[in-house]
């Protein structure tokens, strides 16, 4: 079964630095997407960043980059210069078989301090 | 480009009432996914849609709960006679092509309907 792992229940990061919210999977799939959502205390799902299975380069979206190691199963989220904004929920999530519903980890609280 | 909507955004239920949850995807696109978030934890999948359809609806409990995605009109999630451990927030994603996500086809969520079951 396809599982998600967000080992870190809350970080927290000085505004400005960088800081990496982990993640790691689990899947039989030979070809698989890997999603990051921010979900600020308004409650909504923000789409991020994602990354294929067989993208040969790891996906970057702006200030996110996403440190994708296959073999370790891995999926990293990286949020450069951080920024009081981005104190959020995030949330990892992969898709399931074809259909493309989505499973999500627990998700990681990050709060950035001034 | 609208983005997904769902209403309503706060819906207060007691327990054996129904709830009716709402969901208009974004234009031009024709798949429906819907989550329930229980509190402190994530997004668990409930069921997914295309028009006139249910392609799979392996997340839903068996009993009280129904969706449908009409040809014309908004996707409906329905809870029947609902009870306290209904209480959650549903959100609705929407993707233009559905099966296997492409970068193209990222899902896009809207803003979710927080039910409170008294």
């Amino acid at each position: 079964a396809q599982k998600i792992t967000q080992t870190q229940p809350g970080m927290f990061v000085q505004e400005k630095e960088a800081v990496t919210l982990d993640c790691t999977y689990d899947t039989s799939d030979q070809s698989y997407g890997l999603f990051w959502y921010k979900q600020p205390s308004s409650g909504e799902m923000i789409f991020l960043i994602y990354q294929g299975s067989y993208d040969e380069q790891n996906a970057t979206e702006g200030r996110y980059s996403l440190n994708f190691q296959k073999a370790r199963k891995s999926a990293n989220l990286v949020i450069s210069a951080s920024q009081l904004g981005d104190s959020a929920m995030y949330f990892c999530a992969s898709e399931r078989g074809s259909q493309g519903n989505l499973i999500f980890g627990k998700g990681t609280k990050l709060s950035v301090k001034p | 480009n609208a983005g997904v909507m769902q209403n309503p955004r706060h819906l207060v239920r007691r327990r054996g009432q129904e709830a009716r949850l709402r969901c208009s995807p974004m234009k031009g696109h024709s798949h429906v996914y819907w989550y329930r978030q229980l509190p402190e934890e994530g997004l668990k999948f409930m069921v997914y849609l295309q028009k006139e359809n249910i392609i799979d609806e392996s997340g839903m409990p068996k009993e009280r709960f129904s969706a449908e995605f009409p040809k014309e009109g908004p996707s409906i999630l329905r809870i029947q006679q609902v009870v306290r451990g209904d209480s959650a927030a549903y959100f609705c994603a929407s993707s233009p092509l559905g099966g296997r996500a492409l970068r193209t086809d990222t899902q896009y969520f809207g803003p979710g309907t927080r039910l409170t079951v008294l």
